[in-house]
This record gives structure tokens, sequence and C-alpha cells, in this order.
């Protein structure tokens, strides 16, 4: 079945440098690609669409210059938490659906980024 | 505003016994219903997608189903077993299905 890749899984960076999450889609293409971002025992919370070819939207409150989306093929968006700090400390999931399926289509998970930031 | 809610927030139930998880909703216009299971730290899945005309749908123990009249839809889990043990979550979808709005999820844990 469809499968969406996450990586890297875990990754823990020093305040102030950048880290980059990507997103693969590997049985389908994806024109278009949801990053969450969950707080312990808490839902998800959208944070931006991925749109392949053109600039991400991003949801009220969220930094587009901190968290930088790019969309470059049908089948890769990547997440890039710029200067990160503590306080971005956090799960990160990708989400995509095939560009092929209806509105009724599965929306495909990939299993998460833990992000810490020391 | 498009809302989802889930009840209860956490349950706590028995190794064989069967449970059912509540979502409310105020999505308008609405396209589908979904539920997801949650495991810790891992990326939800895909457990049942429901349109408007469906009433139930089940995928294996799980059997959801949807009343679009009052906006409401349960997750029936039958003889649950220590896997189950997750956050389910509920989540619709608008007419066009480009926005998804999650329901807080609830959290099971199915003790032996």
């Amino acid at each position: 079945g469809a499968v969406v890749s996450q990586h890297p899984s875990w990754v823990i960076c020093k305040s102030g440098t950048s880290v980059k999450i990507e997103c693969r889609s590997l049985d389908f293409q994806a024109t278009t690609m949801f990053w969450y971002r969950q707080f312990p025992k808490q839902s998800l919370m959208l944070m931006a669409t991925s749109n392949e070819g053109s600039k991400a939207t991003y949801e009220q409150g969220v930094e587009k210059d901190k968290f930088l989306i790019n969309h470059a093929s049908l089948t890769l968006s990547t997440l890039t938490v710029t200067s990160a700090h503590p306080e971005d400390s956090s799960f990160y999931i990708c989400s995509a659906r095939d560009s092929r399926g209806s509105t009724n289509s599965p929306l495909h998970f990939g299993n998460g980024t833990r992000l810490t930031v020391t | 505003k498009n809302q989802v809610e889930q009840s209860p927030q956490s349950l706590i139930i028995l190794e064989g016994k069967n449970c059912t998880l509540q979502c409310n909703y105020t999505v308008s216009p609405f396209s589908n219903l979904r539920w997801y299971k949650q495991d810790t730290g891992r990326g939800p899945v895909s457990l049942t997608i429901m349109t408007f005309s469906e009433n139930t749908k089940s995928n294996g123990r799980y059997t959801a189903t949807l009343d679009a009249d009052t906006k409401q839809s349960s997750l029936h889990i039958t003889a649950s077993q220590l896997s189950d043990s997750a956050s389910y979550i509920c989540v619709v979808s608008d007419l066009g299905g480009q926005n998804f709005v999650f329901g807080p999820g609830t959290r099971l844990s199915v003790l032996p």
C-alpha cells in the first residue's frame, strides 16, 4: 500500500542550527503534502500545506521564515527548521495524498520526526 | 467555526472488553470523516473513511458509524487487545477535501 517515508525519525541539534526534515511519497505522486506539529498528549496541529512547484501555505501564527518548506518534486517535500531553539523541540509529522485519488482517498502519514533542540 | 470534539479524553479498559469512542463535529460543508490510530511516537494510520452517504464501516475489530444529521460518529472496538492501546483521532474534511479538521484524540489504554 501507499507509504510516506519521513526522515530522520529523530534528531538532536544545538540551539541556533538548522534542521531539515524530508517527507517522501514512495509509490504515489503528491502535489500537496501537509506538515504538522504535535506536542505531548495533544493532537496534530497543521503548520503548513506544501504545494509542488509553488509556495507553501502557512497556518496563522506559523513563521514562514522559520519553517522553510520546499516541495520541489511530486514525491518530496522538505521542512527546514531554521535557527532552532529549545521551544521548537516537538514531534513533526507530514502527510500526503495520491494526486490521482479522489477527495475521499486516504491521507497517508509519515512516522514523524522527534526534534530535540539543546 | 469548524471544530471536531472527541470523548472521552482518555479511557482505560481490560483486554478483551469492547469500547466506543465518540466524535462530534461542526465542519460544514461536510465531505468525509476519518478515524486514525496513532501509536506513541508514530504517525497516524487510517482505520476508516466515511462519506455522507455511509452509516457504518468496518475494518476488522473496528467499526465506525456516522450520523450526518446529528454530526456524530463513533468508533467501536471489539474484543480489545493490548496492541489497541493508542490515541484515536477523528478527522473531518470539508467539501473539496483539502481542509482537514483534527479532533484532540482519545487516548485508549488496554490493560491485561
